[in-house]
This record gives structure tokens, C-alpha cells and sequence, in this order.
């Protein structure tokens, strides 16, 4: 089936400049991640939902960092004013959330370039 | 979160057992042991989790110590595919993030 997809694989864009990143879930998975890797580390968590809501955004490094997920599928990680410091590959996950183990399904990821 | 620690880098040839260690004593009681590993290029991907038993599914094996301050992963016979970043995570079992640490870049010698 299809897994965890993200939009675009690419994106290059300009100091100060604003972006949105997208992520398609697997189809009934509840939950949704976002996390953000840099070169030569690890994901860093950013920011989790449970359908709609943001149950721990605790990740998001600054108010120029905003995530939503409207209709409980689709989520846009947002980022305000970029940065070169931005520059990162930004993943995405989801699991299903039962009572059962709920492994994280991850995407490709969004390599993020500022100049 | 529980700090991991684990070998920047461990290498194997193909067809050979691998034991990929790793040191969490600072895990907490309720706290599983998760490992995930990511391929070249790829976003990571689930391997193996447990608790306090040992564990086998068609990846791989998770050997538990008795006072679960540390694990290990073993591949039974690594193939060219296996060359990936492993990373060990303490955790719990869902509705949480993941923390990665560093992990282990593993190599597989053909």
C-alpha cells in the first residue's frame, strides 16, 4: 500500500522567504510527526498530532515554525522568514495509535535549502 | 529522555552476525527500547522494540540485559542492504516522539 508521502522532495528558496512543506499520512493513521534532520544527525522531533490537534509542539524551535493538520490527514509544516540555519531535511511520520505497539512510518523527507 | 550511548561506526562483512550495542542507563521502568535504522537517502524505518524479554522477528533479534541499562541488535547475517544508521531509543510505546541520537553507521563489507 502506499506509505507516508511528502511534497515537495525539493525545495530551494531565499533567506526570509516563506515556505510550506507537505506531508499525506498513511491513509487512518491518527497520528502524525514532524521531525527535521541536519547533516550527519539525527531526526530531531519538532512537533506531534493526534488527528487535528497538536498534542506536543514542544519541538518547534520558534514562532516562525507553525504546523497544522486541518482535517485530520494532510498536515503543512510552515516556516515564517526562513533561515539558513533552516536549511535541513524535514520528515515526516505517522502511526495508527492503538492500544497496541505503534511503530512510526516515515517519508522520504523534503530536503529544505536556504541561500 | 534517556541518553544513548552508541559506536559512531561498526563494520561487517556480508553474510556475517552483527552486534550492534548499545548503552541507556538511564532508561526509566515503563520506558520500551525501540530501534529504528535508516538507509541511505531514506526517511528511518521501524526495526525492533522490547521491553525486558529478548526479542526475533524477520529483521532481526533485540538481546535485553537483566538490568536493562543496555541492548543489542543482532542481524544474523548481514547482507548489502543492511548498510544503514541504526538507532537505538528509549521510549515509550506510542503517541510520543522519538529522540535519535547519533546512532551507529554500519557498514557491510561485500
Amino acid at each position: 500500500g502506499a506509505g507516508v508521502s511528502q511534497t515537495p522532495s525539493n525545495k530551494v528558496t531565499e533567506k526570509g522567504k516563506y515556505v510550506e512543506l507537505r506531508c499525506d499520512p498513511i491513509s487512518g493513521h491518527t497520528a502524525l510527526y514532524w521531525y527535521r534532520q541536519s547533516l550527519g544527525q539525527g531526526p530531531e522531533f519538532l512537533i506531534y498530532f493526534q488527528g487535528t490537534g497538536a498534542a506536543d509542539d514542544s519541538g518547534l524551535p520558534n514562532d516562525r515554525f507553525f504546523a497544522v493538520r486541518p482535517e485530520g490527514s494532510v498536515s503543512t509544516l510552515k516556516i515564517q522568514r526562513t533561515e539558513r540555519g533552516d536549511s535541513a531535511v524535514y520528515l515526516c511520520a505517522s502511526s495508527i495509535n492503538t492500544n497496541s505497539y505503534n511503530e512510526q512510518f516515515f517519508g522520504p523527507g523534503t530536503r529544505l535549502t536556504v541561500l | 529522555d534517556a541518553k544513548t550511548t552508541q559506536p559512531n561506526s561498526m563494520e561487517s562483512n556480508e553474510e556475517e552476525p552483527v552486534h550492534l550495542p548499545c548503552n541507556h542507563s538511564t532508561i526509566s521502568g515503563t520506558d520500551y527500547i525501540h530501534w529504528y535504522r535508516q538507509l541511505p537517502s531514506q526517511g528511518p524505518e521501524y526495526v525492533i522494540h522490547g521491553l525486558t524479554s529478548n526479542v526475533n522477528n524477520r529483521m532481526a533479534s533485540l538481546a535485553i540485559a537483566e538490568d536493562r541499562k543496555s541492548s543489542t541488535l543482532i542481524l544474523h547475517r548481514a547482507t548489502l542492504r543492511d548498510a544503514a544508521v541504526y538507532y537505538c531509543i528509549p521510549g515509550e510505546t506510542s503517541g510520543s516522539r522519538l529522540t535519535f541520537g547519533e546512532g551507529t553507521q554500519l557498514t557491510v563489507n561485500p
